[in-house]
């Protein structure tokens, strides 16, 4: 069974960047054509996608955020990474990773982690 | 402002049919599949529906997903009270290259 699990710092100041790591287990990212992605859901509101990466490094990102977003893949680790910089309180929020259900970041997601909560304050 | 609408909430009894709405566009909706999510409280979202109607394996059929024009719906029946979440349309917008969801429909089962 496939089980994702993000981890990283639940405090951050703002103007400073967020780091988020996803851990994949119970299945490789590379052996598996599969599309990762990270999605937001700020306290009490709707979610938001920040951006998707494939095993090989190929990345699309929310426009919107793609400015100040990195999405990262290390193989060896079996994990993917965020880092969104420029931090303000309206990036506080439960960040979750989640896979795409298929080949492409068309694909829904299927597999999701817990959510890790950032909160972005001085 | 979320690029797919939602009403804030729905409600229902037991064993009644409830239906939530998800309104977009010709650039989301209008071409492209809808999604649906439940989210149960304190959890991470569940995929419910995937390509307009569609269930993946272990969703029970009271679930349901239909699709018209730039619209689609979300129809639960025979309403459980373990079908009490927060439920999210979702479809890719081609013309801002995003992922887009509805804002959350809370339902209540009475």
């Amino acid at each position: 069974q496939l089980h994702l699990q993000e981890s990283g710092p639940g405090l951050v100041k703002p103007s400073e960047t967020l780091s988020l790591t996803c851990t994949v287990s119970g299945g490789s990212i590379s052996s598996s054509s599969y599309y990762w992605g990270w999605i937001r859901q700020p306290p009490g509101k709707g979610l938001e996608w920040i951006g998707s990466i494939y095993y090989s490094g190929s990345t699309y990102y929310n426009p919107s955020l793609k400015s100040r977003v990195t999405i990262s893949v290390d193989t060896s680790k079996n994990h993917f990474s965020l880092r969104l910089g420029s931090l303000t309180a309206a990036d506080t929020a439960v960040y979750y990773c989640a896979r795409h259900e298929g080949s492409g970041w068309l694909d829904p997601f299927d597999y999701w982690g817990q959510g890790a909560l950032v909160t972005v304050s001085s | 402002q979320s690029v797919l609408t939602q009403p804030p909430s729905a409600s229902g009894t037991p064993g009644q049919t409830v239906t939530i709405s998800c309104s977009g566009s010709s650039s989301n909706i209008g071409s492209n599949y809808v999604y649906w999510y439940q989210q149960l409280p304190g959890t991470a979202p569940k995929l419910l529906i995937y390509r307009n109607n569609q269930r993946p394996s272990g969703v029970p059929d009271r679930f349901s997903g239909s699709k018209s024009g730039t619209s689609a719906s979300l129809a639960i029946s025979g309403l459980r009270s373990e079908d009490e979440a927060d439920y999210y349309c979702a479809a890719w917008d081609y013309s801002l290259s995003a992922w887009v969801f509805g804002g959350g429909t809370k339902l209540t089962v009475l």
